[in-house]
């Protein structure tokens, strides 16, 4: 059974570029999380995704977007890069179960901005 | 925005337990405990989660307090491999949708 999967697992790109990064869920779950982690910090939430709607938001611009498709896979899209957005992308997947909701992460996509 | 609280670090002999402590001081009746942990900026690692019981699993114990101000992992056998950052994290209720990390605890086991 496979786990959570990113891609890709490096990326370097310049300011003022737009990224995707995907990530497949494991088998089973619904739910897809995004969260940034920058280097020596805890992750930080980005959004959720279930049934293909963004159901909640954290802090982040509106230069981060996403989208989840009908086989609960997902993609984040940040626009604009700027230095700042430099950091590990990590995405979590689960089966909605309310407070018991375990999230499983995949390993990351590390984005380098220039 | 975290509402828990970690050491900074922890040292820990190999094939000695490691007792990682976390408070939760604030923690409400429904919300339940979580710890992961993360290997040198790998992915975090779910390790084990629990309400106001003591949990095991093959790979840790948690023993939180009567009063679920606090909780403890276990981890009974420490190797080399366990050293990472444990993470403890309660499910806040009215943003029950995501985890809040604060900074951890950076474990390093000695050999």
């Amino acid at each position: 059974d496979a786990g959570v999967t990113q891609s890709p697992t490096h990326l370097i790109k310049t300011r003022g570029q737009q990224v995707t990064l995907r990530c497949s869920p494991k088998s089973g779950h619904d739910t897809v999380s995004w969260y940034q982690q920058a280097l020596g910090q805890g992750p930080q939430f980005i959004f959720q995704y279930y049934e293909e709607e963004e159901r909640q938001r954290g802090n982040f611009p509106d230069r981060f977007s996403g989208h989840q498709f009908p086989n609960y896979s997902s993609e984040l899209n940040v626009n604009a890069l700027l230095l700042g957005d430099s950091a590990l992308y990590l995405c979590a997947s689960s089966l909605f179960r309310g407070a018991q909701e375990t999230q499983y992460f995949g390993p990351g996509t590390r984005l380098l901005v220039l | 925005d975290a509402k828990t609280t970690q050491p900074t670090s922890m040292d820990c002999a190999e094939g000695r337990a490691a007792n990682l402590p976390c408070n939760h001081s604030t923690i409400s009746g429904n919300e339940y405990v979580y710890w992961y942990r993360q290997i040198h900026s790998q992915g975090p690692q779910y390790i084990i989660h629990g309400l106001k019981n003591n949990e095991t699993n093959e790979m840790a114990s948690l023993i939180i307090t009567e009063d679920r101000k606090s909780s403890t992992l276990i981890l009974p056998h420490a190797t080399l491999r366990d050293t990472a950052v444990y993470y403890c994290i309660v499910r806040v209720p009215q943003a029950a949708y995501k985890y809040i990390f604060g900074t951890g605890t950076r474990l390093k086991v000695l050999a």
